[in-house]
């Protein structure tokens, strides 16, 4: 199974600032298969990325990503209110499909 | 738009079982994968299983392998989770995410959710 860890725990940023998340992978991921997701309080998850660095349809192009093998980043541009969120990478590279710990990106 | 709603949760004994449900809409339902996640309060998802489209194919996490059985009906535009021999550790919100192809991949939507509660 493929261990993803996410850093830092929580950001603590200010709305307009740059947002840069971290997802580290056990071991590499096949063909870069990692995907990103915002969820809100009270929410479900919503993708934001796929494929390491596609944005899903109607993501803004504040959000983008990067990465391959074992190291992958989520950057936001500039915050927004509704950003202020958890996020989770996740890989399906390999069965079982598995999710970070999540990142906690809250206002400062 | 893609609509995806869960029904069937509920509080359980432990040990016993449950069939949640996913009406989906708004998309060709027999042309996705589909699959259930859950997320236990204030944790992190945990993918639980997935189906392909003709249901040719399923894949379970180990946690529930032998326990729960996915199914879908393309007719009617619905997925299944049949689950027994529940246990207190499977106390989430199970959601219903739609996939891309064969058993793996992103979830580009997903439903609101239904609270499977296991307690004694």
């Amino acid at each position: 199974e493929i261990v993803l860890t996410q850093s830092p725990g929580t950001l603590s940023l200010s709305p307009g600032e740059r947002a840069i998340l971290s997802c580290r992978a056990s071991q590499s991921i096949l063909n870069s298969y990692l995907a990103w997701y915002r969820q809100k309080r009270g929410q479900a998850p919503r993708l934001l990325i796929y494929n390491a660095s596609k944005r899903a349809s109607g993501v803004p192009d504040r959000f983008s990503g990067s990465g391959s093998g074992t190291d992958f980043t989520l950057t936001i541009s500039r915050l927004e209110p509704e950003d202020f969120a958890v996020y989770y990478c996740q890989q399906y590279g390999s069965s079982p499909l598995t999710f970070g710990g999540g990142t906690t990106v809250e206002i400062k | 738009e893609v609509l995806l709603v869960e029904s069937g949760g509920g509080l359980v004994q432990p040990g016993r079982s449950l069939r949640l449900s996913c009406a989906a809409s708004g998309f060709n339902f027999d042309d996705y994968a589909m699959h259930w996640v859950r997320q236990a309060p204030g944790k992190g998802p945990e993918w639980v299983s997935g189906i392909n489209w003709n249901s040719g194919r399923t894949d379970y996490a180990d946690s529930v392998k032998g326990r729960f059985t996915i199914s879908r009906d393309n007719v009617r535009n619905s997925l299944f989770l049949q689950m027994t021999s529940l246990r207190t550790e499977d106390t989430a919100f199970y959601y219903c995410a739609r996939g891309i192809s064969g058993t793996t991949g992103w979830f580009d939507s997903w439903g609101q959710g239904t609270l499977v509660s296991v307690s004694s």
